[in-house]
């Protein structure tokens, strides 16, 4: 069974450029969750949805982040415009919460923003 | 104050002891208990998923709950270099079993 692909793997682009990270979740999950990692701050939840339909986005850091989710087997997560304080690992998660069942990660984006 | 506390480490032991990791937590309302192991530049991989009070084994691993303390451990019996890896807890409430709230991560090295 595949797990969750997140598309691209490296990005590094300029300050002021759109950045948009692509996920899609494990094939009959209805939970999916945008983190970012860093050093400083750990993984912190920007942003998740149940049934394609958008949950809590209180982690979402300011308007500069937004997200959708089309269908339930794909995502996006969309910077405009980025800088440099953006650079960090993005990670995709999908769950099943109707059983109750945990998270599971792709491998993430690690963003660069020059 | 977090609502998941996990001493950060790094720790470092011989190949062969015991480790033991824990993570500490405010919220009593959570039910969930989890374990993620990540590995360099690669995502969180579940270890163990426990819900409630209790013991749980997999193999060299044992996760406990402890719920009255509000405390959680994951233990790893004859460690190997290969288990050198950051080690998160992650817990949840009923109601939103969904929405895990993760510690920040111990860094563990195990030494051939």
């Amino acid at each position: 069974d595949a797990g969750v692909i997140q598309s691209p793997r490296h990005e590094v682009t300029e300050m002021g450029q759109e950045v948009t990270l692509r996920c899609k979740p494990i094939s009959g999950h209805n939970s999916l969750f945008w983190y970012r990692q860093t050093m400083m701050r750990g993984l912190e939840l920007l942003i998740y949805f149940n049934n394609n339909v958008p949950i809590d986005d209180s982690g979402m850091p300011e308007d500069r982040f937004s997200a959708k989710m089309p269908n339930a087997s794909f995502s996006t997560l969309k910077i405009q415009p980025s800088e440099p304080r953006d650079s960090a690992v993005y990670f995709c998660a999908s769950s099943l919460v109707s059983e109750d069942q945990p998270q599971h990660f792709g491998d993430g984006t690690r963003l660069s923003i020059l | 104050q977090k609502e998941v506390e996990q001493d950060p480490g790094p720790l470092s032991v011989p190949e062969g002891a015991i480790v033991s990791l824990n993570c500490t937590y405010s919220n009593s309302a959570f039910q969930y208990f989890m374990w993620y192991r990540q590995y360099s530049r690669k995502g969180p991989e579940l270890l163990m998923y426990t819900y409630s009070s209790g013991n749980k084994e997999d193999g060299r691993f044992t996760a406990q709950v402890d719920k009255s303390s509000k405390y959680i451990s994951l233990f790893i019996r004859d460690s190997q270099p290969s288990d050198s890896a950051t080690y998160l807890c992650a817990m949840s409430t009923y109601t939103n079993a969904g929405k895990s709230t993760f510690g920040d991560g111990t860094t563990l090295t195990v030494k051939p």
